[in-house]
């Protein structure tokens, strides 16, 4: 069975600040998904790292991944209230799909 | 497209009834997924199903059970609905030959079992 942690569980940040969401994954994989969720709804495809070394930006997100430490970082840059959701990783082996716990960010004004 | 839509949005059930939840996709995908989500746990996987008339385990399959009779419809079945099923179900599809496995999301059907 596939184990995916992330960290931190809550976090609350200011405005304008930057700050970076971690996901470690316990076996090998080379895939991993990063989703959002808004507070009653359902989630959304944010990012697919495909292989080691891939990196995706949007906005103001960038997600990398390093298949060999099994971690992948979910970067936010100069936050803002719009950001503020859960934020979901998950991998895959076979075809199950392992979710994190998620991480609840606040952004605060 | 509708994408992937679940039937009934809420519902609330007394132990030992049973229900039936309807997951929908009109995109043609290949893989269906049924998740429950509960608080500070994440998505667990409960069943899945690769092609038509076929299911899986996964990882929380005990006191469900799913059919796949149709490519765009997967079935969610609870027989004698206990107070641990209560919890937000989710359905996704995807599609194997795109390569990234997307999952798509179905709204959720909020479940109570008093």
């Amino acid at each position: 069975e596939l184990k995916v942690e992330q960290n931190p569980l809550f976090l609350s940040m200011q405005e304008g600040k930057n700050y970076t969401i971690y996901c470690n994954y316990s076996t090998t994989s080379d895939r991993l998904y990063w989703y959002r969720q808004d507070p009653g709804k359902s989630l959304e495809s944010l990012f697919v790292l495909l292989s080691n070394g891939a990196v995706k930006q949007e906005g103001r997100l960038m997600a990398s991944l390093d298949t060999k430490a099994r971690l992948s970082t979910l970067h936010i840059t100069a936050a803002v209230h719009d950001l503020s959701a859960t934020y979901f990783c998950a991998s895959n082996t076979g075809n199950q799909f392992y979710f994190g716990t998620g991480t609840s960010l606040t952004v605060i004004p | 497209n509708a994408g992937v839509t679940q039937t009934p949005k809420f519902r609330v059930l007394k132990t030992g009834q049973s229900m039936t939840l309807l997951c929908a996709q009109d995109m043609n995908h290949e893989y269906m997924y049924w998740y429950r989500q509960d608080p500070g746990m994440g998505l667990r996987l409960i069943h899945y199903s690769v092609g038509e008339g076929t299911t899986a385990k996964g990882e929380v399959p005990d006191g469900y059970n799913v059919s796949r009779l149709k490519k765009q419809n997967f079935l969610l079945g609870l027989e004698s609905a206990a107070p641990s099923q209560t919890s937000v179900y989710f359905c996704a599809s995807s599609y194997p030959a795109d390569f990234t496995d997307t999952q798509y999301f179905g709204p959720g059907t909020r479940l109570t079992v008093l």
